[in-house]
């Protein structure tokens, strides 16, 4: 069965903390992706992966940044966490092949980041 | 640049069917989908059309007609469970979301 795994449910933390959200997937997908989700705004892409060690910069980058070191694992990093972070934030994985319906993303249950 | 264009709400009753329209302006568009969120969970996949036409997945349908940049979802027989949000989402690869549709079902 398909698993998307995020490390936390709920989390808080104060302004200027550095911030690491975790995602590990166990598909053996080469795309990875980090969204954050705000009411009324819905999913907006902050960054992916299309490979180990690969990134690239989504709609909304600023104020995060991102690692893939192992194909399965996809960080997350908020350098220095401001209140308008706080959010939803969601991780997906899918397939390489571009075109066909191995593009679904599955997702996961997504971290609730509040930030004081 | 990508956008999709979605309606915010949609209400119906139960036993209904209902419509879902998205409309899309995206560079090198492969195809659309359908995702399904409940509140406080993830979205969770639920069609994809890579080429034109009608795609059936029981009581679900979707289409997708390129050349209007246009595609729907179709959901027959609703159920109170089909309370959700939904969103289409398409793009090059890397999937651009519509804002969703929240459709509220009725007794």
């Amino acid at each position: 069965d398909v698993k998307v795994t995020q490390s936390s449910r709920y989390l808080v933390k104060r302004t200027g903390e550095k911030v690491f959200l975790e995602c590990v997937q166990d598909m053996d997908h080469e795309n990875m992706f980090w969204y954050r989700q705000d009411p009324g705004l819905g999913l907006r892409l902050i960054y992916f992966s299309y490979d180990v060690k690969m990134k690239e910069k989504g709609d909304i980058p600023e104020g995060y940044s991102v690692s893939r070191e192992k194909k399965e694992r996809f960080s997350l990093i908020l350098e220095s966490a401001s209140t308008n972070q706080t959010s939803m934030y969601l991780c997906a994985s899918s397939s390489a092949h571009s075109g066909t319906s191995q593009e679904t993303q599955y997702f996961g249950p997504g971290t609730r980041l509040l930030v004081l | 640049g990508q956008s999709l264009e979605q309606p915010s709400e949609v209400t119906a009753v139960e036993g209904a069917i209902v419509q879902i329209n998205c409309t899309y302006q995206t560079s090198g568009f492969y195809g659309l989908s359908w995702y399904q969120q409940h509140d406080g969970g993830a979205p969770t996949f639920l069609s994809y059309n890579g080429l034109d036409g009608l795609e059936e997945t029981g009581r679900f349908s979707s289409f997708l007609s390129r050349s209007d940049s246009y595609g729907y979802l179709l959901l027959q027989e609703l159920q109170m469970k089909d309370s959700a949000s939904y969103f289409c989402a398409g793009g090059a690869g890397k999937s651009t979301f519509g804002d969703g549709t929240t459709l509220t079902v009725k007794p």
